[in-house]
């Protein structure tokens, strides 16, 4: 398995514009998680879903931030309008089923993202 | 609520020396636990977790952590520290009650020293 797929890798964009993150979670997984992590704030857990329905999104920080996830292999994070605060490395992971707890999860790269 | 605590955010060791990286966990329920390490410009990988069945866990690369309940920890311990072992290393806690979502600690630094 090419275990979970994030896209950009780097992404580099101007204040106020629309910024798309992309993941794809590991096939057979039901569970699919977004974290931003930054240097002041750490490691935050933005929104995650089971069978592609969200479930807590309370780390969202703002109606700027927004998630979907169409399909069970497909993911998105937007960001519209992009802000200079934004900047920081978004990971996307994957789980086999939250309803057991023992599940670890299965994280992508990252998009390390910066807006100017 | 869960939470987890890891004392210090940087350690440095010696290359060759043991490895001691503390996590203590708060939780109304039995706790499952888990250690990831994180290398620079990578995402976290799962080191070792904790559900219930040992309370001495085995990971990967020689790494173990072993649950005390009377101390509400769950330190990560390696014998012999070596140069490919500095990363970033995150404690984490799951529950039923928050449906499986990992709450994770502030992180702790390793740094291994020549």
């Amino acid at each position: 398995d090419a275990g979970v797929i994030q896209s950009p890798r780097h992404e580099v964009t101007e204040m106020g514009q629309e910024v798309t993150l992309r993941c794809k979670p590991i096939s057979g997984h039901n569970s699919l998680f977004w974290y931003r992590q930054t240097m002041m704030r750490g490691l935050e857990l933005l929104i995650y879903f089971n069978n592609n329905v969200p479930i807590d999104d309370s780390g969202m920080p703002e109606d700027r931030f927004s998630a979907k996830m169409p399909n069970a292999s497909f993911s998105t994070l937007k960001i519209q309008p992009s802000e200079p605060r934004d900047s920081a490395v978004y990971f996307c992971a994957s789980s086999p089923d939250t309803t057991s707890s023992y599940n670890e999860q299965f994280f992508g790269p990252g998009t390390r993202l910066t807006v100017l | 609520a869960q939470s987890v605590t890891q004392l210090g955010s940087h350690v440095s060791v010696s290359e060759g020396a043991l490895v001691l990286l503390r996590c203590n966990y708060s939780s109304s329920v039995p706790p499952y636990l888990f250690w990831y390490v994180q290398y620079p410009n990578q995402g976290l990988q799962l080191l070792l977790k904790y559900t219930s069945a040992a309370t001495l866990v085995k990971g990967i690369n020689d790494f173990e952590a072993e649950f005390k309940k009377s101390e509400t920890s769950f330190h990560l311990t390696k014998p012999s520290a070596h140069m490919s072992d500095a990363a970033e290393y995150f404690c984490a806690v799951s529950d039923l009650k928050q449906g499986g979502k990992l709450i994770f600690g502030q992180g702790t630094e390793l740094s291994v020293k020549p």
